[in-house]
């Protein structure tokens, strides 16, 4: 059973346009963390939500945490080649902060 | 660099032999942590060191698997009688209690 659902999978896009990709889950998270992977390197962590309701900016990426903490959303204004890479989400459930669930990732191209 | 380190960063090796890996965490991470990850799926949470103390291990860890962290520093990670099921990238993290977790480059594992 996988507990966090990312869509969409795959994603090719134009340089300068925005995207919104989502991460869903049936289950409560206590804290939810975007990471980014290259090929061949191991993800990099882009920020950490824990309050329901909650918005974090990193430059031109903006991430959301639900109300319910149960999904989220990053969403990239004019994307650029550089953003290119897998796009992790991984939650953390009640007092087992130590163990991250991760969904499969969406796959985004940024095309020059 | 102070990130996390692994060695090595790759390793081939035929079906039935031994292989272990070696994990540096951040200096001062108390906790540790093993995931592995296989092509289109995001990383699975294999087991966690707080300290020297491994405090839980996955269903995905079988007997074949062993990992330690003698002194609370680095760990290792060891496969007996590999199958070509273990092929995999092995991703270590580290963090300090309640922290975010901070990912190496892994370890990507072939098995001829």
């Amino acid at each position: 059973t996988q507990l966090l659902e990312q869509s969409p999978q795959f994603l090719s896009i134009q340089e300068g346009e925005n995207l919104t990709v989502y991460c869903n889950s049936s289950s409560v998270f206590s804290s939810l963390q975007w990471y980014r992977q290259e090929p061949g390197e191991g993800p990099v962590l882009l920020v950490t939500v824990v309050t329901g309701g909650e918005v974090k900016k990193l430059k031109r990426l903006t991430f959301q945490f639900g109300d319910a903490r149960k999904d989220s959303s990053l969403h990239i204004t004019a994307a650029q080649p550089g953003d290119t890479g897998l796009y992790l989400c991984a939650g953390a459930r009640g007092g087992s902060n130590y163990k991250l669930t991760f969904g499969k990732g969406t796959l985004l191209t940024v095309n020059p | 660099d102070t990130g996390v380190s692994q060695d090595p960063r790759h390793k081939i090796t035929k079906r039935g032999q031994n292989v272990t890996f070696r994990c540096d965490p951040i200096s001062e991470h108390n906790r540790l942590y093993w995931y592995r990850q296989t092509l289109g799926q995001g990383p699975e949470f294999l087991t966690y060191f707080q300290n020297e103390a491994q405090l839980e291990k996955s269903r995905l860890l079988s007997d074949r698997f062993s990992a330690e962290r003698p002194k609370g520093s680095f760990s290792t990670l060891e496969i007996q009688r590999t199958e070509q099921g273990d092929s995999a990238m092995y991703l270590c993290a580290s963090s300090l209690s309640g922290q975010p977790q901070h990912f190496g480059d892994g370890t990507r594992l072939s098995i001829l």
